[in-house]
C-alpha cells in the first residue's frame, strides 16, 4: 500500500535546539516531494518542492533534503514562532498527491 | 494579492440539509481541488478539476458534488447523503495537474448540529 509515514508524530524542542523531523514513503515514481507548514485552523503554506535524491533547499532556519525513500525537514536554532504542524507531501507517477499525518513541533521559550 | 479564498469560515449544518462551501482563486490556476481533514488523518481527496467543465472523483467522493463553471471557481456542495460531514474542507489549486505544487486556501470548518 502506497504510504507516507511522518516521524515524530510530535516533538518538543526547546529555543535554539535543533533537530530533524523525517518523512519516508513506500510510493514508487517520485514526481516531487513537497513540504508544507500548517498552523492550527488554518490551511497548509507552502514550504519547499525536492524533484530528486540529493536535492536540498533552504529557508530561514528551515532545510529539507531528499533521498531515495526518505526526506528530513531539519530546523537549526528553532524560535517559538517555528511550532505548527509540518506536512510531508508525495506527488508520484499517477499524479495523485499522498499526504502524510504530519510531525506536531512546539518550540518553547 | 493572488491567492485562495474559502467561504464561510465557519458552517453549521442540521441534519438532512445541503450545504456549499465556496472556493474561489485569482491565480490564473487550472487545476482545483478539494480535500477533507479528519484529526490524526492525512488530507483525503474529494474532487479535482484540471480544467473548466471538468471535474474527477477522489477518494472519498459519496455524499459530496461539484461544478466548475468558471476557472476562479470550484463550488463544493456537501449533501445529506455524506454521513459523516463535520470536518476542516480545504480548497487548493495548482498551474497543472498532477504533482505541480499546490497551493491552499484557509479552509472551512464544517460542524453537523
Amino acid at each position: 500500500e502506497d504510504q507516507v509515514t511522518q516521524s515524530p508524530e510530535a516533538l518538543r524542542l526547546q529555543e535554539g535546539e535543533s533537530s530533524s523531523l523525517n518523512c519516508s514513503y513506500t510510493v514508487s515514481g517520485l514526481r516531487g516531494l513537497f513540504w508544507y507548514r500548517q498552523d492550527p485552523g488554518k490551511g497548509p503554506e507552502f514550504l519547499f518542492t525536492l524533484y530528486s535524491a540529493g536535492e536540498e533547499k533552504e529557508k530561514e532556519r528551515l532545510k529539507a533534503t531528499l533521498t531515495k525513500k526518505e526526506s528530513f525537514l531539519h530546523i537549526t536554532a528553532p524560535k517559538p514562532e517555528d511550532s505548527a504542524t509540518y506536512l510531508c507531501v508525495h506527488g508520484g507517477a499517477t499524479n495523485k498527491l499522498i499526504f502524510g499525518t504530519g510531525t506536531l513541533l512546539a518550540v518553547q521559550p | 494579492d493572488g491567492g485562495i479564498t474559502q467561504s464561510p469560515k465557519y458552517l453549521f449544518r442540521k441534519e438532512g440539509q445541503n450545504v456549499t462551501l465556496s472556493c474561489e482563486q485569482n491565480l490564473n490556476h487550472d487545476a482545483m481541488y478539494w480535500y477533507r481533514q479528519d484529526p490524526g488523518q492525512g488530507l483525503r481527496l474529494i474532487y479535482y478539476s484540471q480544467i473548466v467543465n471538468d471535474f474527477q472523483k477522489g477518494d472519498i467522493a459519496e455524499g459530496y458534488s461539484v461544478s466548475r463553471e468558471k476557472k476562479e471557481s470550484f463550488p463544493l456542495t456537501v449533501t445529506s447523503a455524506q454521513k459523516n460531514p463535520t470536518a476542516f474542507y480545504l480548497c487548493a489549486s495548482s498551474g497543472g495537474g498532477g504533482a505541480d505544487t499546490q497551493y491552499f486556501g484557509p479552509g472551512t470548518r464544517l460542524t453537523v448540529l
